[in-house]
């Protein structure tokens, strides 16, 4: 298996701008995260999935962001206007059986956002 | 309060060292454990699970206490190749979802 899948690998925007991160979970695994890291906070979960249906997004920060899983191969993370304090890795992670198991991170989207 | 805290470090130690790393958690409810290592400009990746009888895999041992809400990771003979961020992780079962600490950074020297 290719493992968790993500793209693009770095994306550089202007603020205002709409960015949409993609992932590809590994097959067969029913739990989805984004993640999200930076050196002030650390690595922060901010929504997860369970069979391609959202079940927690109480870390996703403001309106701006959102996210969306269509089917059980594939997930976005859309920020629409991005702002500079957006800027931090994005990681996807996907489980068999939630958080309680391993999770396997992808190589993450490093965002830029000046 | 932070869920999960630990000494962000770094901790620079020799090659061939002993290293420990503690981590204590503020969630009574979380059910089970992780030792996670990332390294630099790298995705996490599971190191080991903690286990409440502890649990040792080669130069690594892991105790938990669930007494004083407390985790702890033991390097032994370390490599430069441990050169890492040491991630302690907590899962609340009910939640179903991992909430990391910031992190314990390594730096193995020759």
């Amino acid at each position: 298996d290719a493992g968790v899948i993500q793209s693009p690998r770095h994306e550089v925007t202007e603020m205002g701008q709409e960015v949409t991160l993609r992932c590809k979970p590994i097959s067969g695994h029913d739990y989805l995260f984004w993640y999200r890291q930076t050196m002030m906070r650390g690595l922060e979960l901010l929504i997860y999935f369970n069979n391609n249906v959202p079940i927690d997004d109480s870390g996703m920060p403001e309106d701006r962001f959102s996210a969306k899983m269509p089917n059980a191969s594939f997930s976005t993370l859309k920020i629409q206007p991005s702002e500079p304090r957006d800027s931090a890795v994005y990681f996807c992670a996907s489980s068999l059986g939630g958080g309680v198991y391993e999770q396997y991170f992808g190589p993450g989207t490093r965002l830029t956002v000046t | 309060r932070k869920e999960v805290e630990q000494d962000p470090g770094p901790f620079n130690v020799p090659e061939g060292a002993t290293v420990a790393f503690n981590c204590t958690y503020s969630n009574s409810a979380s059910q089970s454990f992780f030792w996670y290592r990332q390294d630099c400009r790298k995705e996490p990746k599971l190191l080991m699970s903690v286990y409440s009888s502890g649990n040792e895999d080669g130069r690594f041992t892991a105790q938990l206490n669930r007494a004083s809400q407390y985790i702890s990771l033991l390097i032994r003979d370390s490599k430069l190749s441990d050169s890492a961020t040491y991630l302690c992780v907590v899962a609340d079962t009910g939640r179903r979802a991992l909430t990391f600490g910031s992190g314990t950074r390594l730096q193995v020297q020759p």
